[in-house]
């Protein structure tokens, strides 16, 4: 079945580490994105990809970063310059902009 | 700077009661998609409307487009207890480039 992988579902991390976050589709969608949602909150854009080899930043993208090397994979990094870092994260892709997007089940990072 | 605005942000109902979120902007919207989002879940794409005064239905589910493509409403007949979650409205914004911006969601329980 075609879809987004996540991984892990919950990951633990010391404050002043770097975390890679995973982000894999088998739906040969071209888009891609990470967003970041706090407890009881919307969805705020880190960063997104329209094409492999490029991305462009979102509303949020300090402390972050992120490639898109193959068209099925787009990790995101949050390192040690961002804040506050403890967040439920969702990487989405969609066929191109203008079309649904299909969510994975996201990573709950803790920073502690 | 623009935004999608949401409400309620809560609305707590009985079973068999309508429910209705409503999304407004202050410019006009390209076109609009409605998300839904489980407790401890991650969203789903639901709908997308295009045209100007576009109407909808899921079962339950009415979607509607305002005339002037600024406003959208979600409204749910007889709530049951599968429709608790999060409704998010999202839309390209005009200058926003093409990504998309969620509303602020709107949570609904459903008590029996």
């Amino acid at each position: 079945d075609g879809g987004i992988t996540q991984s892990p579902k919950y990951l633990f991390r010391k404050e002043g580490q770097n975390v890679t976050l995973s982000c894999e589709q088998n739906l040969n969608h071209d888009a891609m994105y990470w967003y970041r949602q706090d407890p009881g909150q919307g969805l705020r854009l880190i960063y997104y990809s329209q094409i492999v080899n490029d991305f462009q930043k979102g509303d949020i993208a300090e402390g972050y970063s992120v490639s898109r090397e193959k068209k099925e994979s787009f990790p995101l990094t949050v390192t040690s310059a961002q804040k506050n870092p403890t967040a439920f994260y969702l990487c989405a892709s969609s066929i191109s902009t203008g079309y649904g997007y299909t969510f994975g089940s996201g990573t709950r990072l803790t920073v502690v | 700077g623009q935004q999608v605005m949401q409400i309620p942000q809560y609305q707590h109902v009985q079973e068999g009661e309508d429910f209705t979120t409503y999304c407004n902007s202050s410019t006009t919207l390209s076109n609009i998609q409605w998300y839904k989002q489980r407790p401890g879940g991650h969203p789903v794409f639901l709908i997308q409307l295009v045209k100007s005064g576009e109407v909808k239905k899921q079962k339950r589910l009415t979607f509607q487009f305002g005339e002037a493509k600024k406003n959208s409403s979600l409204h749910i007949t007889a709530t049951q207890t599968t429709d608790v979650g999060t409704y998010f409205c999202a839309a390209i914004l005009t200058g926003g480039g093409n990504k998309l911006t969620f509303g602020t969601g709107t949570q609904l329980k459903v008590e029996l």
